[in-house]
C-alpha cells in the first residue's frame, strides 16, 4: 500500500539559509500534519491542513510557513534557519479528521 | 506542557521476555495511542484505545487504560530483537485530532 512520501530524506543547510520540505500524503488523504522532533525529544506538532486550508497551528515558528496544494501535497518552508532547527521533520496524513494519522519516514534537517 | 510521560525512559531486556512501558498524562483525554519509532525513522501507529475502554489487544501487544489514574501501559509479550525501538504514547483530548506525544521509552531487546 502507498505510504506518505517525504522529500528530501536528508538535508544539510547553513545558518540563515532557507529550506523547503515536501510531503505527499497517502492517495485520497486530504489532511496533512507537520511535526518536528528534536534529538531525543518527542514529536511536536507544527501545523496541519485540511482541504488546502490551515486547520490547526501548533508550535510553528514565524520563520516557517506551510501550505497544501490542489493535489493535496504540502510544503513546509523554513527561512533564516537556526542551529536549533536541526531535527527530524515528519509529515502525516489522514482522510479527514480522525485520531489515527499515518506518518512519513521524515526529513532529517541538519543546520550547520 | 507535555501531556504524556513515559516510564521507564529506557528498558533493556532479553529476547522472549515481556516488556512493559507506562504512560501517564495530566488532563482528561478522548483517546490514547501508542506509536513505535525505529531509530531515526517514521512513527508507526500500533494501537488506539478510547477513554471508555480499559484494555485492548493486537497480536503480541496489550494496552490498558486507567482513566482514574490517568495512565496507560503497553505490554509486549515474547519480545523479539525486531521490537527494539522507541515507543511513544500520544493523547487526544477535547475536540482536537492532534495527538500530544510524550517523551517515549527506548526499548532494547537483546537476541
Amino acid at each position: 500500500a502507498a505510504g506518505v512520501i517525504q522529500s528530501p530524506r536528508h538535508l544539510i543547510k547553513e545558518k540563515r539559509e532557507t529550506a523547503t520540505l515536501k510531503c505527499y500524503p497517502i492517495p485520497r488523504h486530504d489532511t496533512v500534519y507537520w511535526y518536528q522532533q528534536g534529538p531525543g525529544q518527542d514529536p511536536q506538532f507544527l501545523i496541519s491542513f485540511y482541504e488546502k486550508m490551515q486547520s490547526d497551528k501548533g508550535s510553528i515558528p514565524d520563520r516557517f510557513s506551510a501550505q497544501q496544494f490542489s493535489d493535496y501535497h504540502s510544503e513546509l518552508n523554513m527561512s533564516s534557519l537556526e542551529l536549533g532547527d536541526s531535527a527530524l521533520y515528519f509529515c502525516a496524513s489522514s482522510l479527514g479528521f480522525v485520531e489515527t494519522q499515518y506518518f512519513g519516514p521524515g526529513t532529517r534537517l541538519l543546520v550547520l | 506542557s507535555q501531556q504524556g510521560e513515559e516510564d521507564p525512559q529506557a528498558l533493556s531486556i532479553q529476547e522472549g521476555e515481556n516488556a512493559t512501558m507506562n504512560c501517564s498524562y495530566k488532563t482528561s483525554i478522548n483517546n490514547l495511542q501508542w506509536y513505535r519509532q525505529n531509530s531515526g525513522r517514521g512513527l508507526v501507529h500500533l494501537i488506539l484505545i478510547r477513554s471508555n475502554e480499559r484494555e485492548k489487544h493486537s497480536g503480541r501487544l496489550r494496552v490498558t487504560l486507567d482513566t482514574s489514574k490517568k495512565s496507560s501501559s503497553l505490554l509486549i509479550t515474547a519480545s523479539r530483537a525486531a521490537d527494539t525501538a522507541s515507543y511513544f504514547c500520544a493523547t487526544g483530548s477535547g475536540g482536537s485530532y492532534i495527538p500530544t506525544f510524550g517523551r517515549g521509552t527506548s526499548l532494547i531487546v537483546h537476541p
